[in-house]
């Protein structure tokens, strides 16, 4: 089951604009996670921002975190078209402490 | 360093055959995850692993699948017999730390099983 739910399914921009997803949860949370994926590779992390943190930045890559709406987003500063992948926002809470994925934003930047 | 390393990529069986996947996590890595991706979905928790014991399996169709993680380091995840709906992208992953508080997690490139 996916405790996170990624908005847009998915995204079209031109290269050079910010390009937005967001991410809702449902159970409270340790830290909230946020990794690319190109077709046909692996998953790979891009920033992490704790349930504490309010606002994260990583070079083009900018994460809020709003716990009272169990909402994040991942903002893109000047897409490339390098930056055309699958991004998933993934949720660490619960329990079990299981890292639980969403199902994705497809974002892709025309050059 | 090496990144986390699977194999084989691709695997294509006819359903009721057996299949394994093999991973090769992280050096110094003591969390281990089998994640299975559908097709244009996230990918969802098999199993986890903190060293040896495997101490979150809860989400592993243990009719048919199985895993082992044999001296903490390399895992092989088994699928016997396999049926059509398995096919999946399989991915494994290794981290520093697990739960609570899951940090960064390093996916390797996975394992594509088709079955026929």
């Amino acid at each position: 089951s996916q405790q996170g739910e990624e908005d847009p399914q998915a995204l079209s921009i031109q290269e050079g604009e910010n390009a937005t997803m967001n991410c809702s949860y449902k159970t409270s949370i340790n830290n909230l996670q946020w990794y690319r994926q190109n077709s046909g590779r692996g998953l790979v992390h891009l920033i992490l921002i704790r349930s504490n943190e309010r606002e994260k930045h990583s070079g083009r890559l900018r994460v809020t975190l709003d716990t009272s709406k169990k909402s994040s987003s991942l903002l893109i500063t000047a897409s490339r078209a390098a930056d055309t992948a699958s991004y998933f926002c993934a949720t660490d809470g619960g329990s079990r402490s299981r890292l639980t994925f969403g199902e994705g934003t497809q974002l892709t930047v025309n050059p | 360093e090496a990144g986390v390393v699977q194999s084989p990529r691709y695997k294509i069986i006819e359903k009721k055959q057996p299949v394994a996947f093999w991973c090769n996590p992280i050096s110094g890595h003591n969390t281990l995850y089998w994640y299975l991706q559908n097709l244009g979905q996230g990918p969802e928790l098999l199993i986890r692993y903190e060293n040896e014991e495997a101490v979150d399996d809860s989400q592993l169709p243990k009719d048919r699948f199985s895993a082992e993680r044999l001296k903490g380091v390399d895992s092989t995840l088994k699928i016997q017999p396999a049926e059509l709906g398995d096919s999946a992208v399989y991915l494994c992953a290794s981290s520093l730390l697990g739960g609570p508080n899951t940090g960064e997690l390093f996916f390797g490139e996975g394992s594509r099983l088709t079955v026929l």
